[in-house]
This record gives C-alpha cells, sequence and structure tokens, in this order.
C-alpha cells in the first residue's frame, strides 16, 4: 500500500469551528488531492496540489482552503465549518506520470461529523 | 459538464457467476477511464486503468472495456467469489488535461453471496 495517512480519523465539531485535516505521504510524489464522499454524490473533488506550494481549486472547494508547505503534507482547513461539510474526506496522491497511466493512491480517510 | 453514471447502483448475484458492471460518461474528451475497489469504510484501491487511446484492460479475473465515441466501460467480473463483495467506482479524468482531476461515479454496490 502506497504511504498515506490521515489525521485525525474521525472527528466531532461543532458549526462555526475551523477545522484542518491532514494529509501525510512517505511516497514523495508529486500531485496530491483532498475529496469528499457523500451519499448521492459519489466522491467530488474539493483541492488539489501539484507542487509544494501550488495548489488549485476542484469543484466543490467553496468553504475549503488548503495548503502545501512540504511535499510531504497537504493539509485541508475548513474555515468555519457547517452541518453541510459533515462527510468523509479522502486524501490522494499520485505519482504524475498520467501518460505512463499511472493511477492516485487513496488514503483511509476521515470522517467528519459537524453538528 | 462531464456527468459519470454507474448502473445498477447495487447487485447481488450468487457465487461463481460472470457479471457486468457498466459506466457511462457524457463527454468523450477524456484522457483515461479507471476502475477503483472501495470496502466499507475504506479508501479506494485501483483496479484497472484504461488510457483513453485503448480499449480494454485485464487483471486476473477482471477485464475493463472502453468504447469513447459511445461514452461506455464496462467492467466484467468472471467467476465471481464473495471475496469481490465491494462498491465498484468508475472514475474518468477531466478533459484532456494532465493534472489528473478525476469525475467519480456514485459506483455500483456488489454483494457476491456464497
Amino acid at each position: 500500500d502506497a504511504g498515506i495517512t490521515q489525521s485525525p480519523r474521525h472527528k466531532v465539531t461543532e458549526t462555526g469551528t475551523p477545522v484542518t485535516l491532514r494529509c501525510h505521504q512517505t511516497e514523495n510524489h508529486r500531485y496530491m488531492y483532498w475529496y469528499r464522499q457523500d451519499p448521492g454524490h459519489g466522491l467530488r473533488l474539493i483541492h488539489y496540489s501539484y507542487g509544494v506550494k501550488d495548489t488549485d481549486k476542484g469543484e466543490v472547494s467553496d468553504g475549503y482552503s488548503v495548503s502545501r508547505s512540504k511535499t510531504e503534507d497537504f493539509l485541508l482547513t475548513l474555515e468555519s465549518a457547517t452541518s453541510s461539510q459533515t462527510s468523509v474526506y479522502f486524501c490522494a496522491i499520485s505519482p504524475g506520470q498520467f501518460l505512463r497511466g499511472e493511477t492516485q493512491y487513496f488514503g483511509p480517510g476521515t470522517r467528519l461529523l459537524v453538528l | 459538464k462531464q456527468e459519470v453514471t454507474q448502473i445498477p447502483a447495487a447487485l447481488s448475484v450468487p457465487e461463481g457467476e460472470n457479471l457486468v458492471l457498466n459506466c457511462s460518461f457524457t463527454d468523450s474528451a477524456i484522457y483515461n477511464l479507471q476502475w477503483f475497489r472501495q470496502d466499507p469504510g475504506k479508501g479506494l484501491t485501483s483496479l484497472l486503468l484504461i488510457q483513453s487511446s485503448q480499449r480494454e484492460q485485464t487483471s486476473g479475473r477482471l477485464n475493463a472495456s472502453l468504447d469513447k465515441s459511445s461514452g461506455r466501460s464496462t467492467l466484467y467480473i468472471a467467476a465471481s467469489q464473495p471475496g469481490d463483495s465491494a462498491t465498484y467506482l468508475c472514475a474518468v479524468s477531466r478533459g484532456s488535461s494532465n493534472t489528473g482531476k478525476l469525475i467519480f461515479g456514485q459506483g455500483t454496490t456488489l454483494q457476491v453471496k456464497p
């Protein structure tokens, strides 16, 4: 398995509080992604990074920010958590050799409940 | 806007049966298509990746095909086993970009009964 860890694995928080989720990799892969998974919506891309300090938005980025100061860490911050952000959050990494058919490798997920 | 649809949403079969999972997408301008497996409470594991120039890929009892012109892919599982029980997700690349951004279907949950 690719070396990806997510922390925390479970979190309960209250509406209006900031929350930061961490994704850590030991594979030295260039690309990192944050997805959320919700019933009826499948997985949707929140933000992704194509290098240190290089990030871009995905399809559901409102209310989220990210930072990548080191190759191995990609942080997802919910500025002010809302109940609609209750979800399972997955981090994924990829070496980025897409022409060679490189895929993405997923972490175990973080279950977030916003009360 | 690219949309990915997987039918059926759930499928239950007896052990040993051959089965086909379907995936359709609305925009044929894709870079590649992938099939993933997700076990309950776990992350996703890549099964097969088909480049846009390819027609199919095989791995063991799994065979995935791609017909870009019709916007369809199928995942064929031969001689199904209880261990194949999981949710199977199809994902296509977003356009012709090389950022690896994926658009996922909602998945087909497969139960293989002993």
